[in-house]
């Protein structure tokens, strides 16, 4: 069974410091990650993947996450917060195996982005 | 290209009552998949499509819960009767082939907040 955990359901950062969000992962297979954003009153976006390519993945809006085997992690990290980066975060993984495909998620982190 | 689309965006109903949930998926994914998010906790998968065959209903909570995807195109996810419990925010996702690249990101749509009373 995979799993996930983020660490931290809440963060407050001022803007232009930086962004950590911490996901760990649990899976017995070799897993596909991802970072989703959700903006108040939108859908689910997806910021970046991890798909066993590079291990460190560029996304949208200047976000990042690096993958780290041998501490199953996926942080997503940005160099400066936007007030417009204030939303939640998820971490999630994906089951590779067979056809199936769903989305194991964390429990989601609240950034707020502080003047 | 019409992202995926949810019907309603809320909907508001007593204990006991029916609720129809619509999902129109990006035009030509195959995969259709349903996630619910009961207040405060993680994102949980319910079922997932394979255009009109259900691939995965393993996360399904019980025999209130009916999906189907006629067609092989849009998906309604019923629940009858409604109890307190159901009450959350349910998305809808999909995703190409999973032959094809990039056919592991699944879009989502902007959920259905389900209320009941």
């Amino acid at each position: 069974a995979q799993s996930v955990t983020q660490l931290g359901s809440h963060v407050s950062v001022s803007e232009g410091a930086l962004v950590l969000l911490r996901c760990n992962y649990s899976s017995s297979v070799p897993p596909y990650l991802f970072w989703y954003v959700q903006y108040p009153n939108q859908g689910l976006q997806l910021l970046l993947k991890y798909t066993s390519a590079a291990t460190l993945v560029k996304g949208i809006n200047g976000f990042e996450a690096e993958f780290k085997k041998s501490e199953t992690s996926f942080h997503l990290t940005k160099p400066s917060a936007h007030m417009s980066d204030a939303a939640e975060y998820f971490c999630a993984v994906s089951d590779r195996t067979g056809t199936a495909s769903k989305l194991t998620f964390g429990t989601g982190t609240r950034l707020q982005v502080t003047l | 290209e019409a992202g995926v689309t949810q019907f309603p965006s809320h909907s508001v109903i007593e204990k006991g009552q029916t609720v129809t949930l619509r999902c129109d998926p990006i035009s030509g994914h195959d995969n259709l998949y349903w996630y619910r998010r009961v207040m405060g906790k993680e994102i949980k998968f319910l079922l997932h499509f394979v255009k009109e065959s259900k691939q995965d209903e393993s996360g399904m909570p019980n025999n209130r819960f009916l999906a189907e995807r006629t067609g092989g195109t849009y998906s309604t996810l019923k629940v009858q009767p409604a109890e307190l419990e159901d009450s959350g925010v349910y998305f809808c996702a999909s995703s190409q082939d999973l032959r094809l690249a990039g056919a592991d990101t699944q879009y989502f749509g902007p959920g259905t907040r389900l209320t009941v009373l």
